[in-house]
C-alpha cells in the first residue's frame, strides 16, 4: 500500500485566518515532505522531516509552520497568508536509509485559495 | 543552467505509438532518478524509478539511465489516450530531497 492521505481536499481562507493542513501515511516511512505547486510548475520543496525532526527548510516564510507529531503524521499550520500563497500543497513520504534517495509517494494534495 | 532540463512540449503521438520523454541533469552526484505522471489538477504519481545505468522495464514503461551523459529517458510503448498527462523527471542525491524538472506535456491522439 502506497497511500498518503491529506485533509482537507480544498481550503479557502482569508488573510487573517489560521488553518492547518494534515497529512498521514502508514507505510512506515521515516521521511515526510511538504511541497507547494503552482499551476503549470513542478512541485517546489518547502520542508523535509527525517525521523520526526525538521531537516530541511527551504527558506519558507514563517507564516507556514510545519509540525511532525509522530512518524505517521505531518501538519502544516497556516497563518496570515497572502493571495500569492494560493496553490496545491502536496505531502509526500519516503523511506530513509544509507542508500540513494528513495522514491517519494505523494498524497492527493490540498487545493488552497487565499482570499 | 537549470538542474533538470525537460522539453515542455506538448509532445504529440498517435495512439499505439512509442512516446519518448527525455531529461538531462547537471548534478553528477545524483544517484536516483524518478518519473512521475501528473494529470491536470491531480498530484504526481510515481511510475518509474531507476538507480543504475541501463534500462529498467515495467509493463509498457521503460526507463533508461546514462550517468556518463547525464541523461534519463522514459519510453511509453503502445501509448493510450489515458497516458496524456504531464511527465515530471526528478533526481535525488544526498540531500533527501528531489529536484524536479519542469515537466513534459504528452498528448496521445486517438
Amino acid at each position: 500500500d502506497t497511500e498518503v492521505t491529506q485533509t482537507p481536499k480544498h481550503l479557502v481562507m482569508g488573510m487573517t485566518n489560521k488553518k492547518s493542513l494534515k497529512c498521514e501515511q502508514h507505510m512506515g516511512h521515516r521521511a515526510m515532505y511538504w511541497y507547494k505547486q503552482k499551476a503549470k510548475k513542478p512541485p517546489e520543496l518547502m520542508f523535509v522531516y527525517s525521523y520526526e525532526k525538521l531537516s530541511i527548510n527551504e527558506s519558507v516564510p514563517s507564516r507556514f509552520s510545519p509540525e511532525c507529531p509522530n512518524s505517521s503524521l505531518l501538519n502544516l499550520h497556516l497563518h496570515a497568508l497572502q493571495p500569492e500563497d494560493s496553490a496545491l500543497y502536496l505531502c509526500a513520504s519516503s523511506q530513509l536509509g544509507q542508500g540513494p534517495s528513495y522514491e517519494q509517494y505523494f498524497g492527493p494534495g490540498t487545493r488552497l485559495t487565499v482570499t | 543552467q537549470k538542474e533538470v532540463e525537460q522539453n515542455s512540449g506538448p509532445l504529440s503521438v498517435p495512439e499505439g505509438a512509442i512516446a519518448s520523454l527525455n531529461c538531462t541533469y547537471s548534478d553528477r552526484g545524483s544517484q536516483s532518478f524518478f518519473w512521475y505522471r501528473q494529470y491536470s489538477g491531480k498530484s504526481p504519481e510515481l511510475i518509474m524509478f531507476i538507480y543504475s545505468n541501463g534500462d529498467k522495464e515495467d509493463g509498457r514503461f521503460t526507463a533508461q539511465l546514462n550517468k556518463a551523459s547525464q541523461y534519463v529517458s522514459l519510453l511509453i510503448r503502445d501509448s493510450q489516450p489515458s497516458d496524456s498527462a504531464t511527465y515530471l523527471c526528478a533526481y535525488g542525491g544526498g540531500r533527501r530531497a528531489l529536484t524536479f524538472g519542469s515537466g513534459t506535456r504528452l498528448q496521445v491522439q486517438p
